[in-house]
């Protein structure tokens, strides 16, 4: 069973650009999370999508959102892009016969902001 | 959905050693999750225990799990090098609710 894919890896934007990235769950998974990581405030909560719709929502400005598809692949988009965006975003799926909640990690995008 | 705050921060242990590190949380839970995280990469889930259980193992993981004082530890026997990451716990609420993870413990283990 294939894993979690996040693409792309790595980018680098420049600030006020705007950046997509997408992932794509474990076959079956109908949830995906979005996580930021930075060195400063640790391992974020963005926002999970669940069969198309924004399950829950965490704590960030209106220039990140997302969407999920009826394959339940998933995009972030960040718009305006600022220094303090650069950071690795990771996105996790959940799902399956389980009641447990056991999220699935992607490696990861690596963004840059110049 | 709450966070967990794990204890120490940083760890630093002889190869061989035994790593034992702590997560506490604030209000009752369904189970709860720790994950690990090598450098720059995505965290892998570990193992879970649920409210119910006090203990439980994985090969040379063991877990505990104190309801009553709102805490768990992950011990990790017989430490190799390639058991250096982040720890991160994560208390669960209801299957649904988001997982949030906080700052985790730095584990390295020195040759």
């Amino acid at each position: 069973k294939a894993g979690v894919t996040q693409t792309p890896r790595y980018l680098i934007k420049t600030r006020g650009q705007q950046v997509t990235l997408s992932c794509s769950p474990i076959s079956g998974h109908r949830s995906v999370s979005w996580y930021q990581q930075t060195p400063g405030q640790g391992l974020q909560f963005l926002f999970e999508y669940f069969s198309e719709t924004q399950r829950n929502k965490g704590n960030f400005p209106g220039r990140f959102s997302g969407r999920q598809f009826s394959n339940s692949r998933s995009e972030m988009n960040v718009s305006t892009l600022e220094l303090g965006d650069s950071a690795l975003y990771l996105c996790a799926s959940k799902g399956g016969n389980t009641n447990t909640g056991e999220l699935f990690f992607g490696e990861g995008s690596r963004l840059t902001v110049l | 959905s709450q966070q967990g705050e794990e204890d120490p921060q940083a760890l630093s242990i002889q190869e061989g050693e035994n790593a034992t590190m702590n997560c506490s949380y604030k209000t009752s839970i369904n189970n709860l999750q720790w994950y690990r995280q090598n450098s720059g990469r995505g965290l892998v889930h570990l193992i879970l225990i649920r409210s119910n259980e006090r203990e439980k193992h994985s090969g040379r993981l063991r877990v505990t799990l104190d309801t009553s004082k709102k805490s768990s530890s992950l011990l990790i026997t017989a430490s190799r090098a390639a058991d250096t990451a982040s720890y991160f716990c994560a208390p669960g609420g209801n299957r649904d609710d988001k997982i949030i993870f906080g700052k985790g413990t730095r584990l390295h283990i020195l040759p």
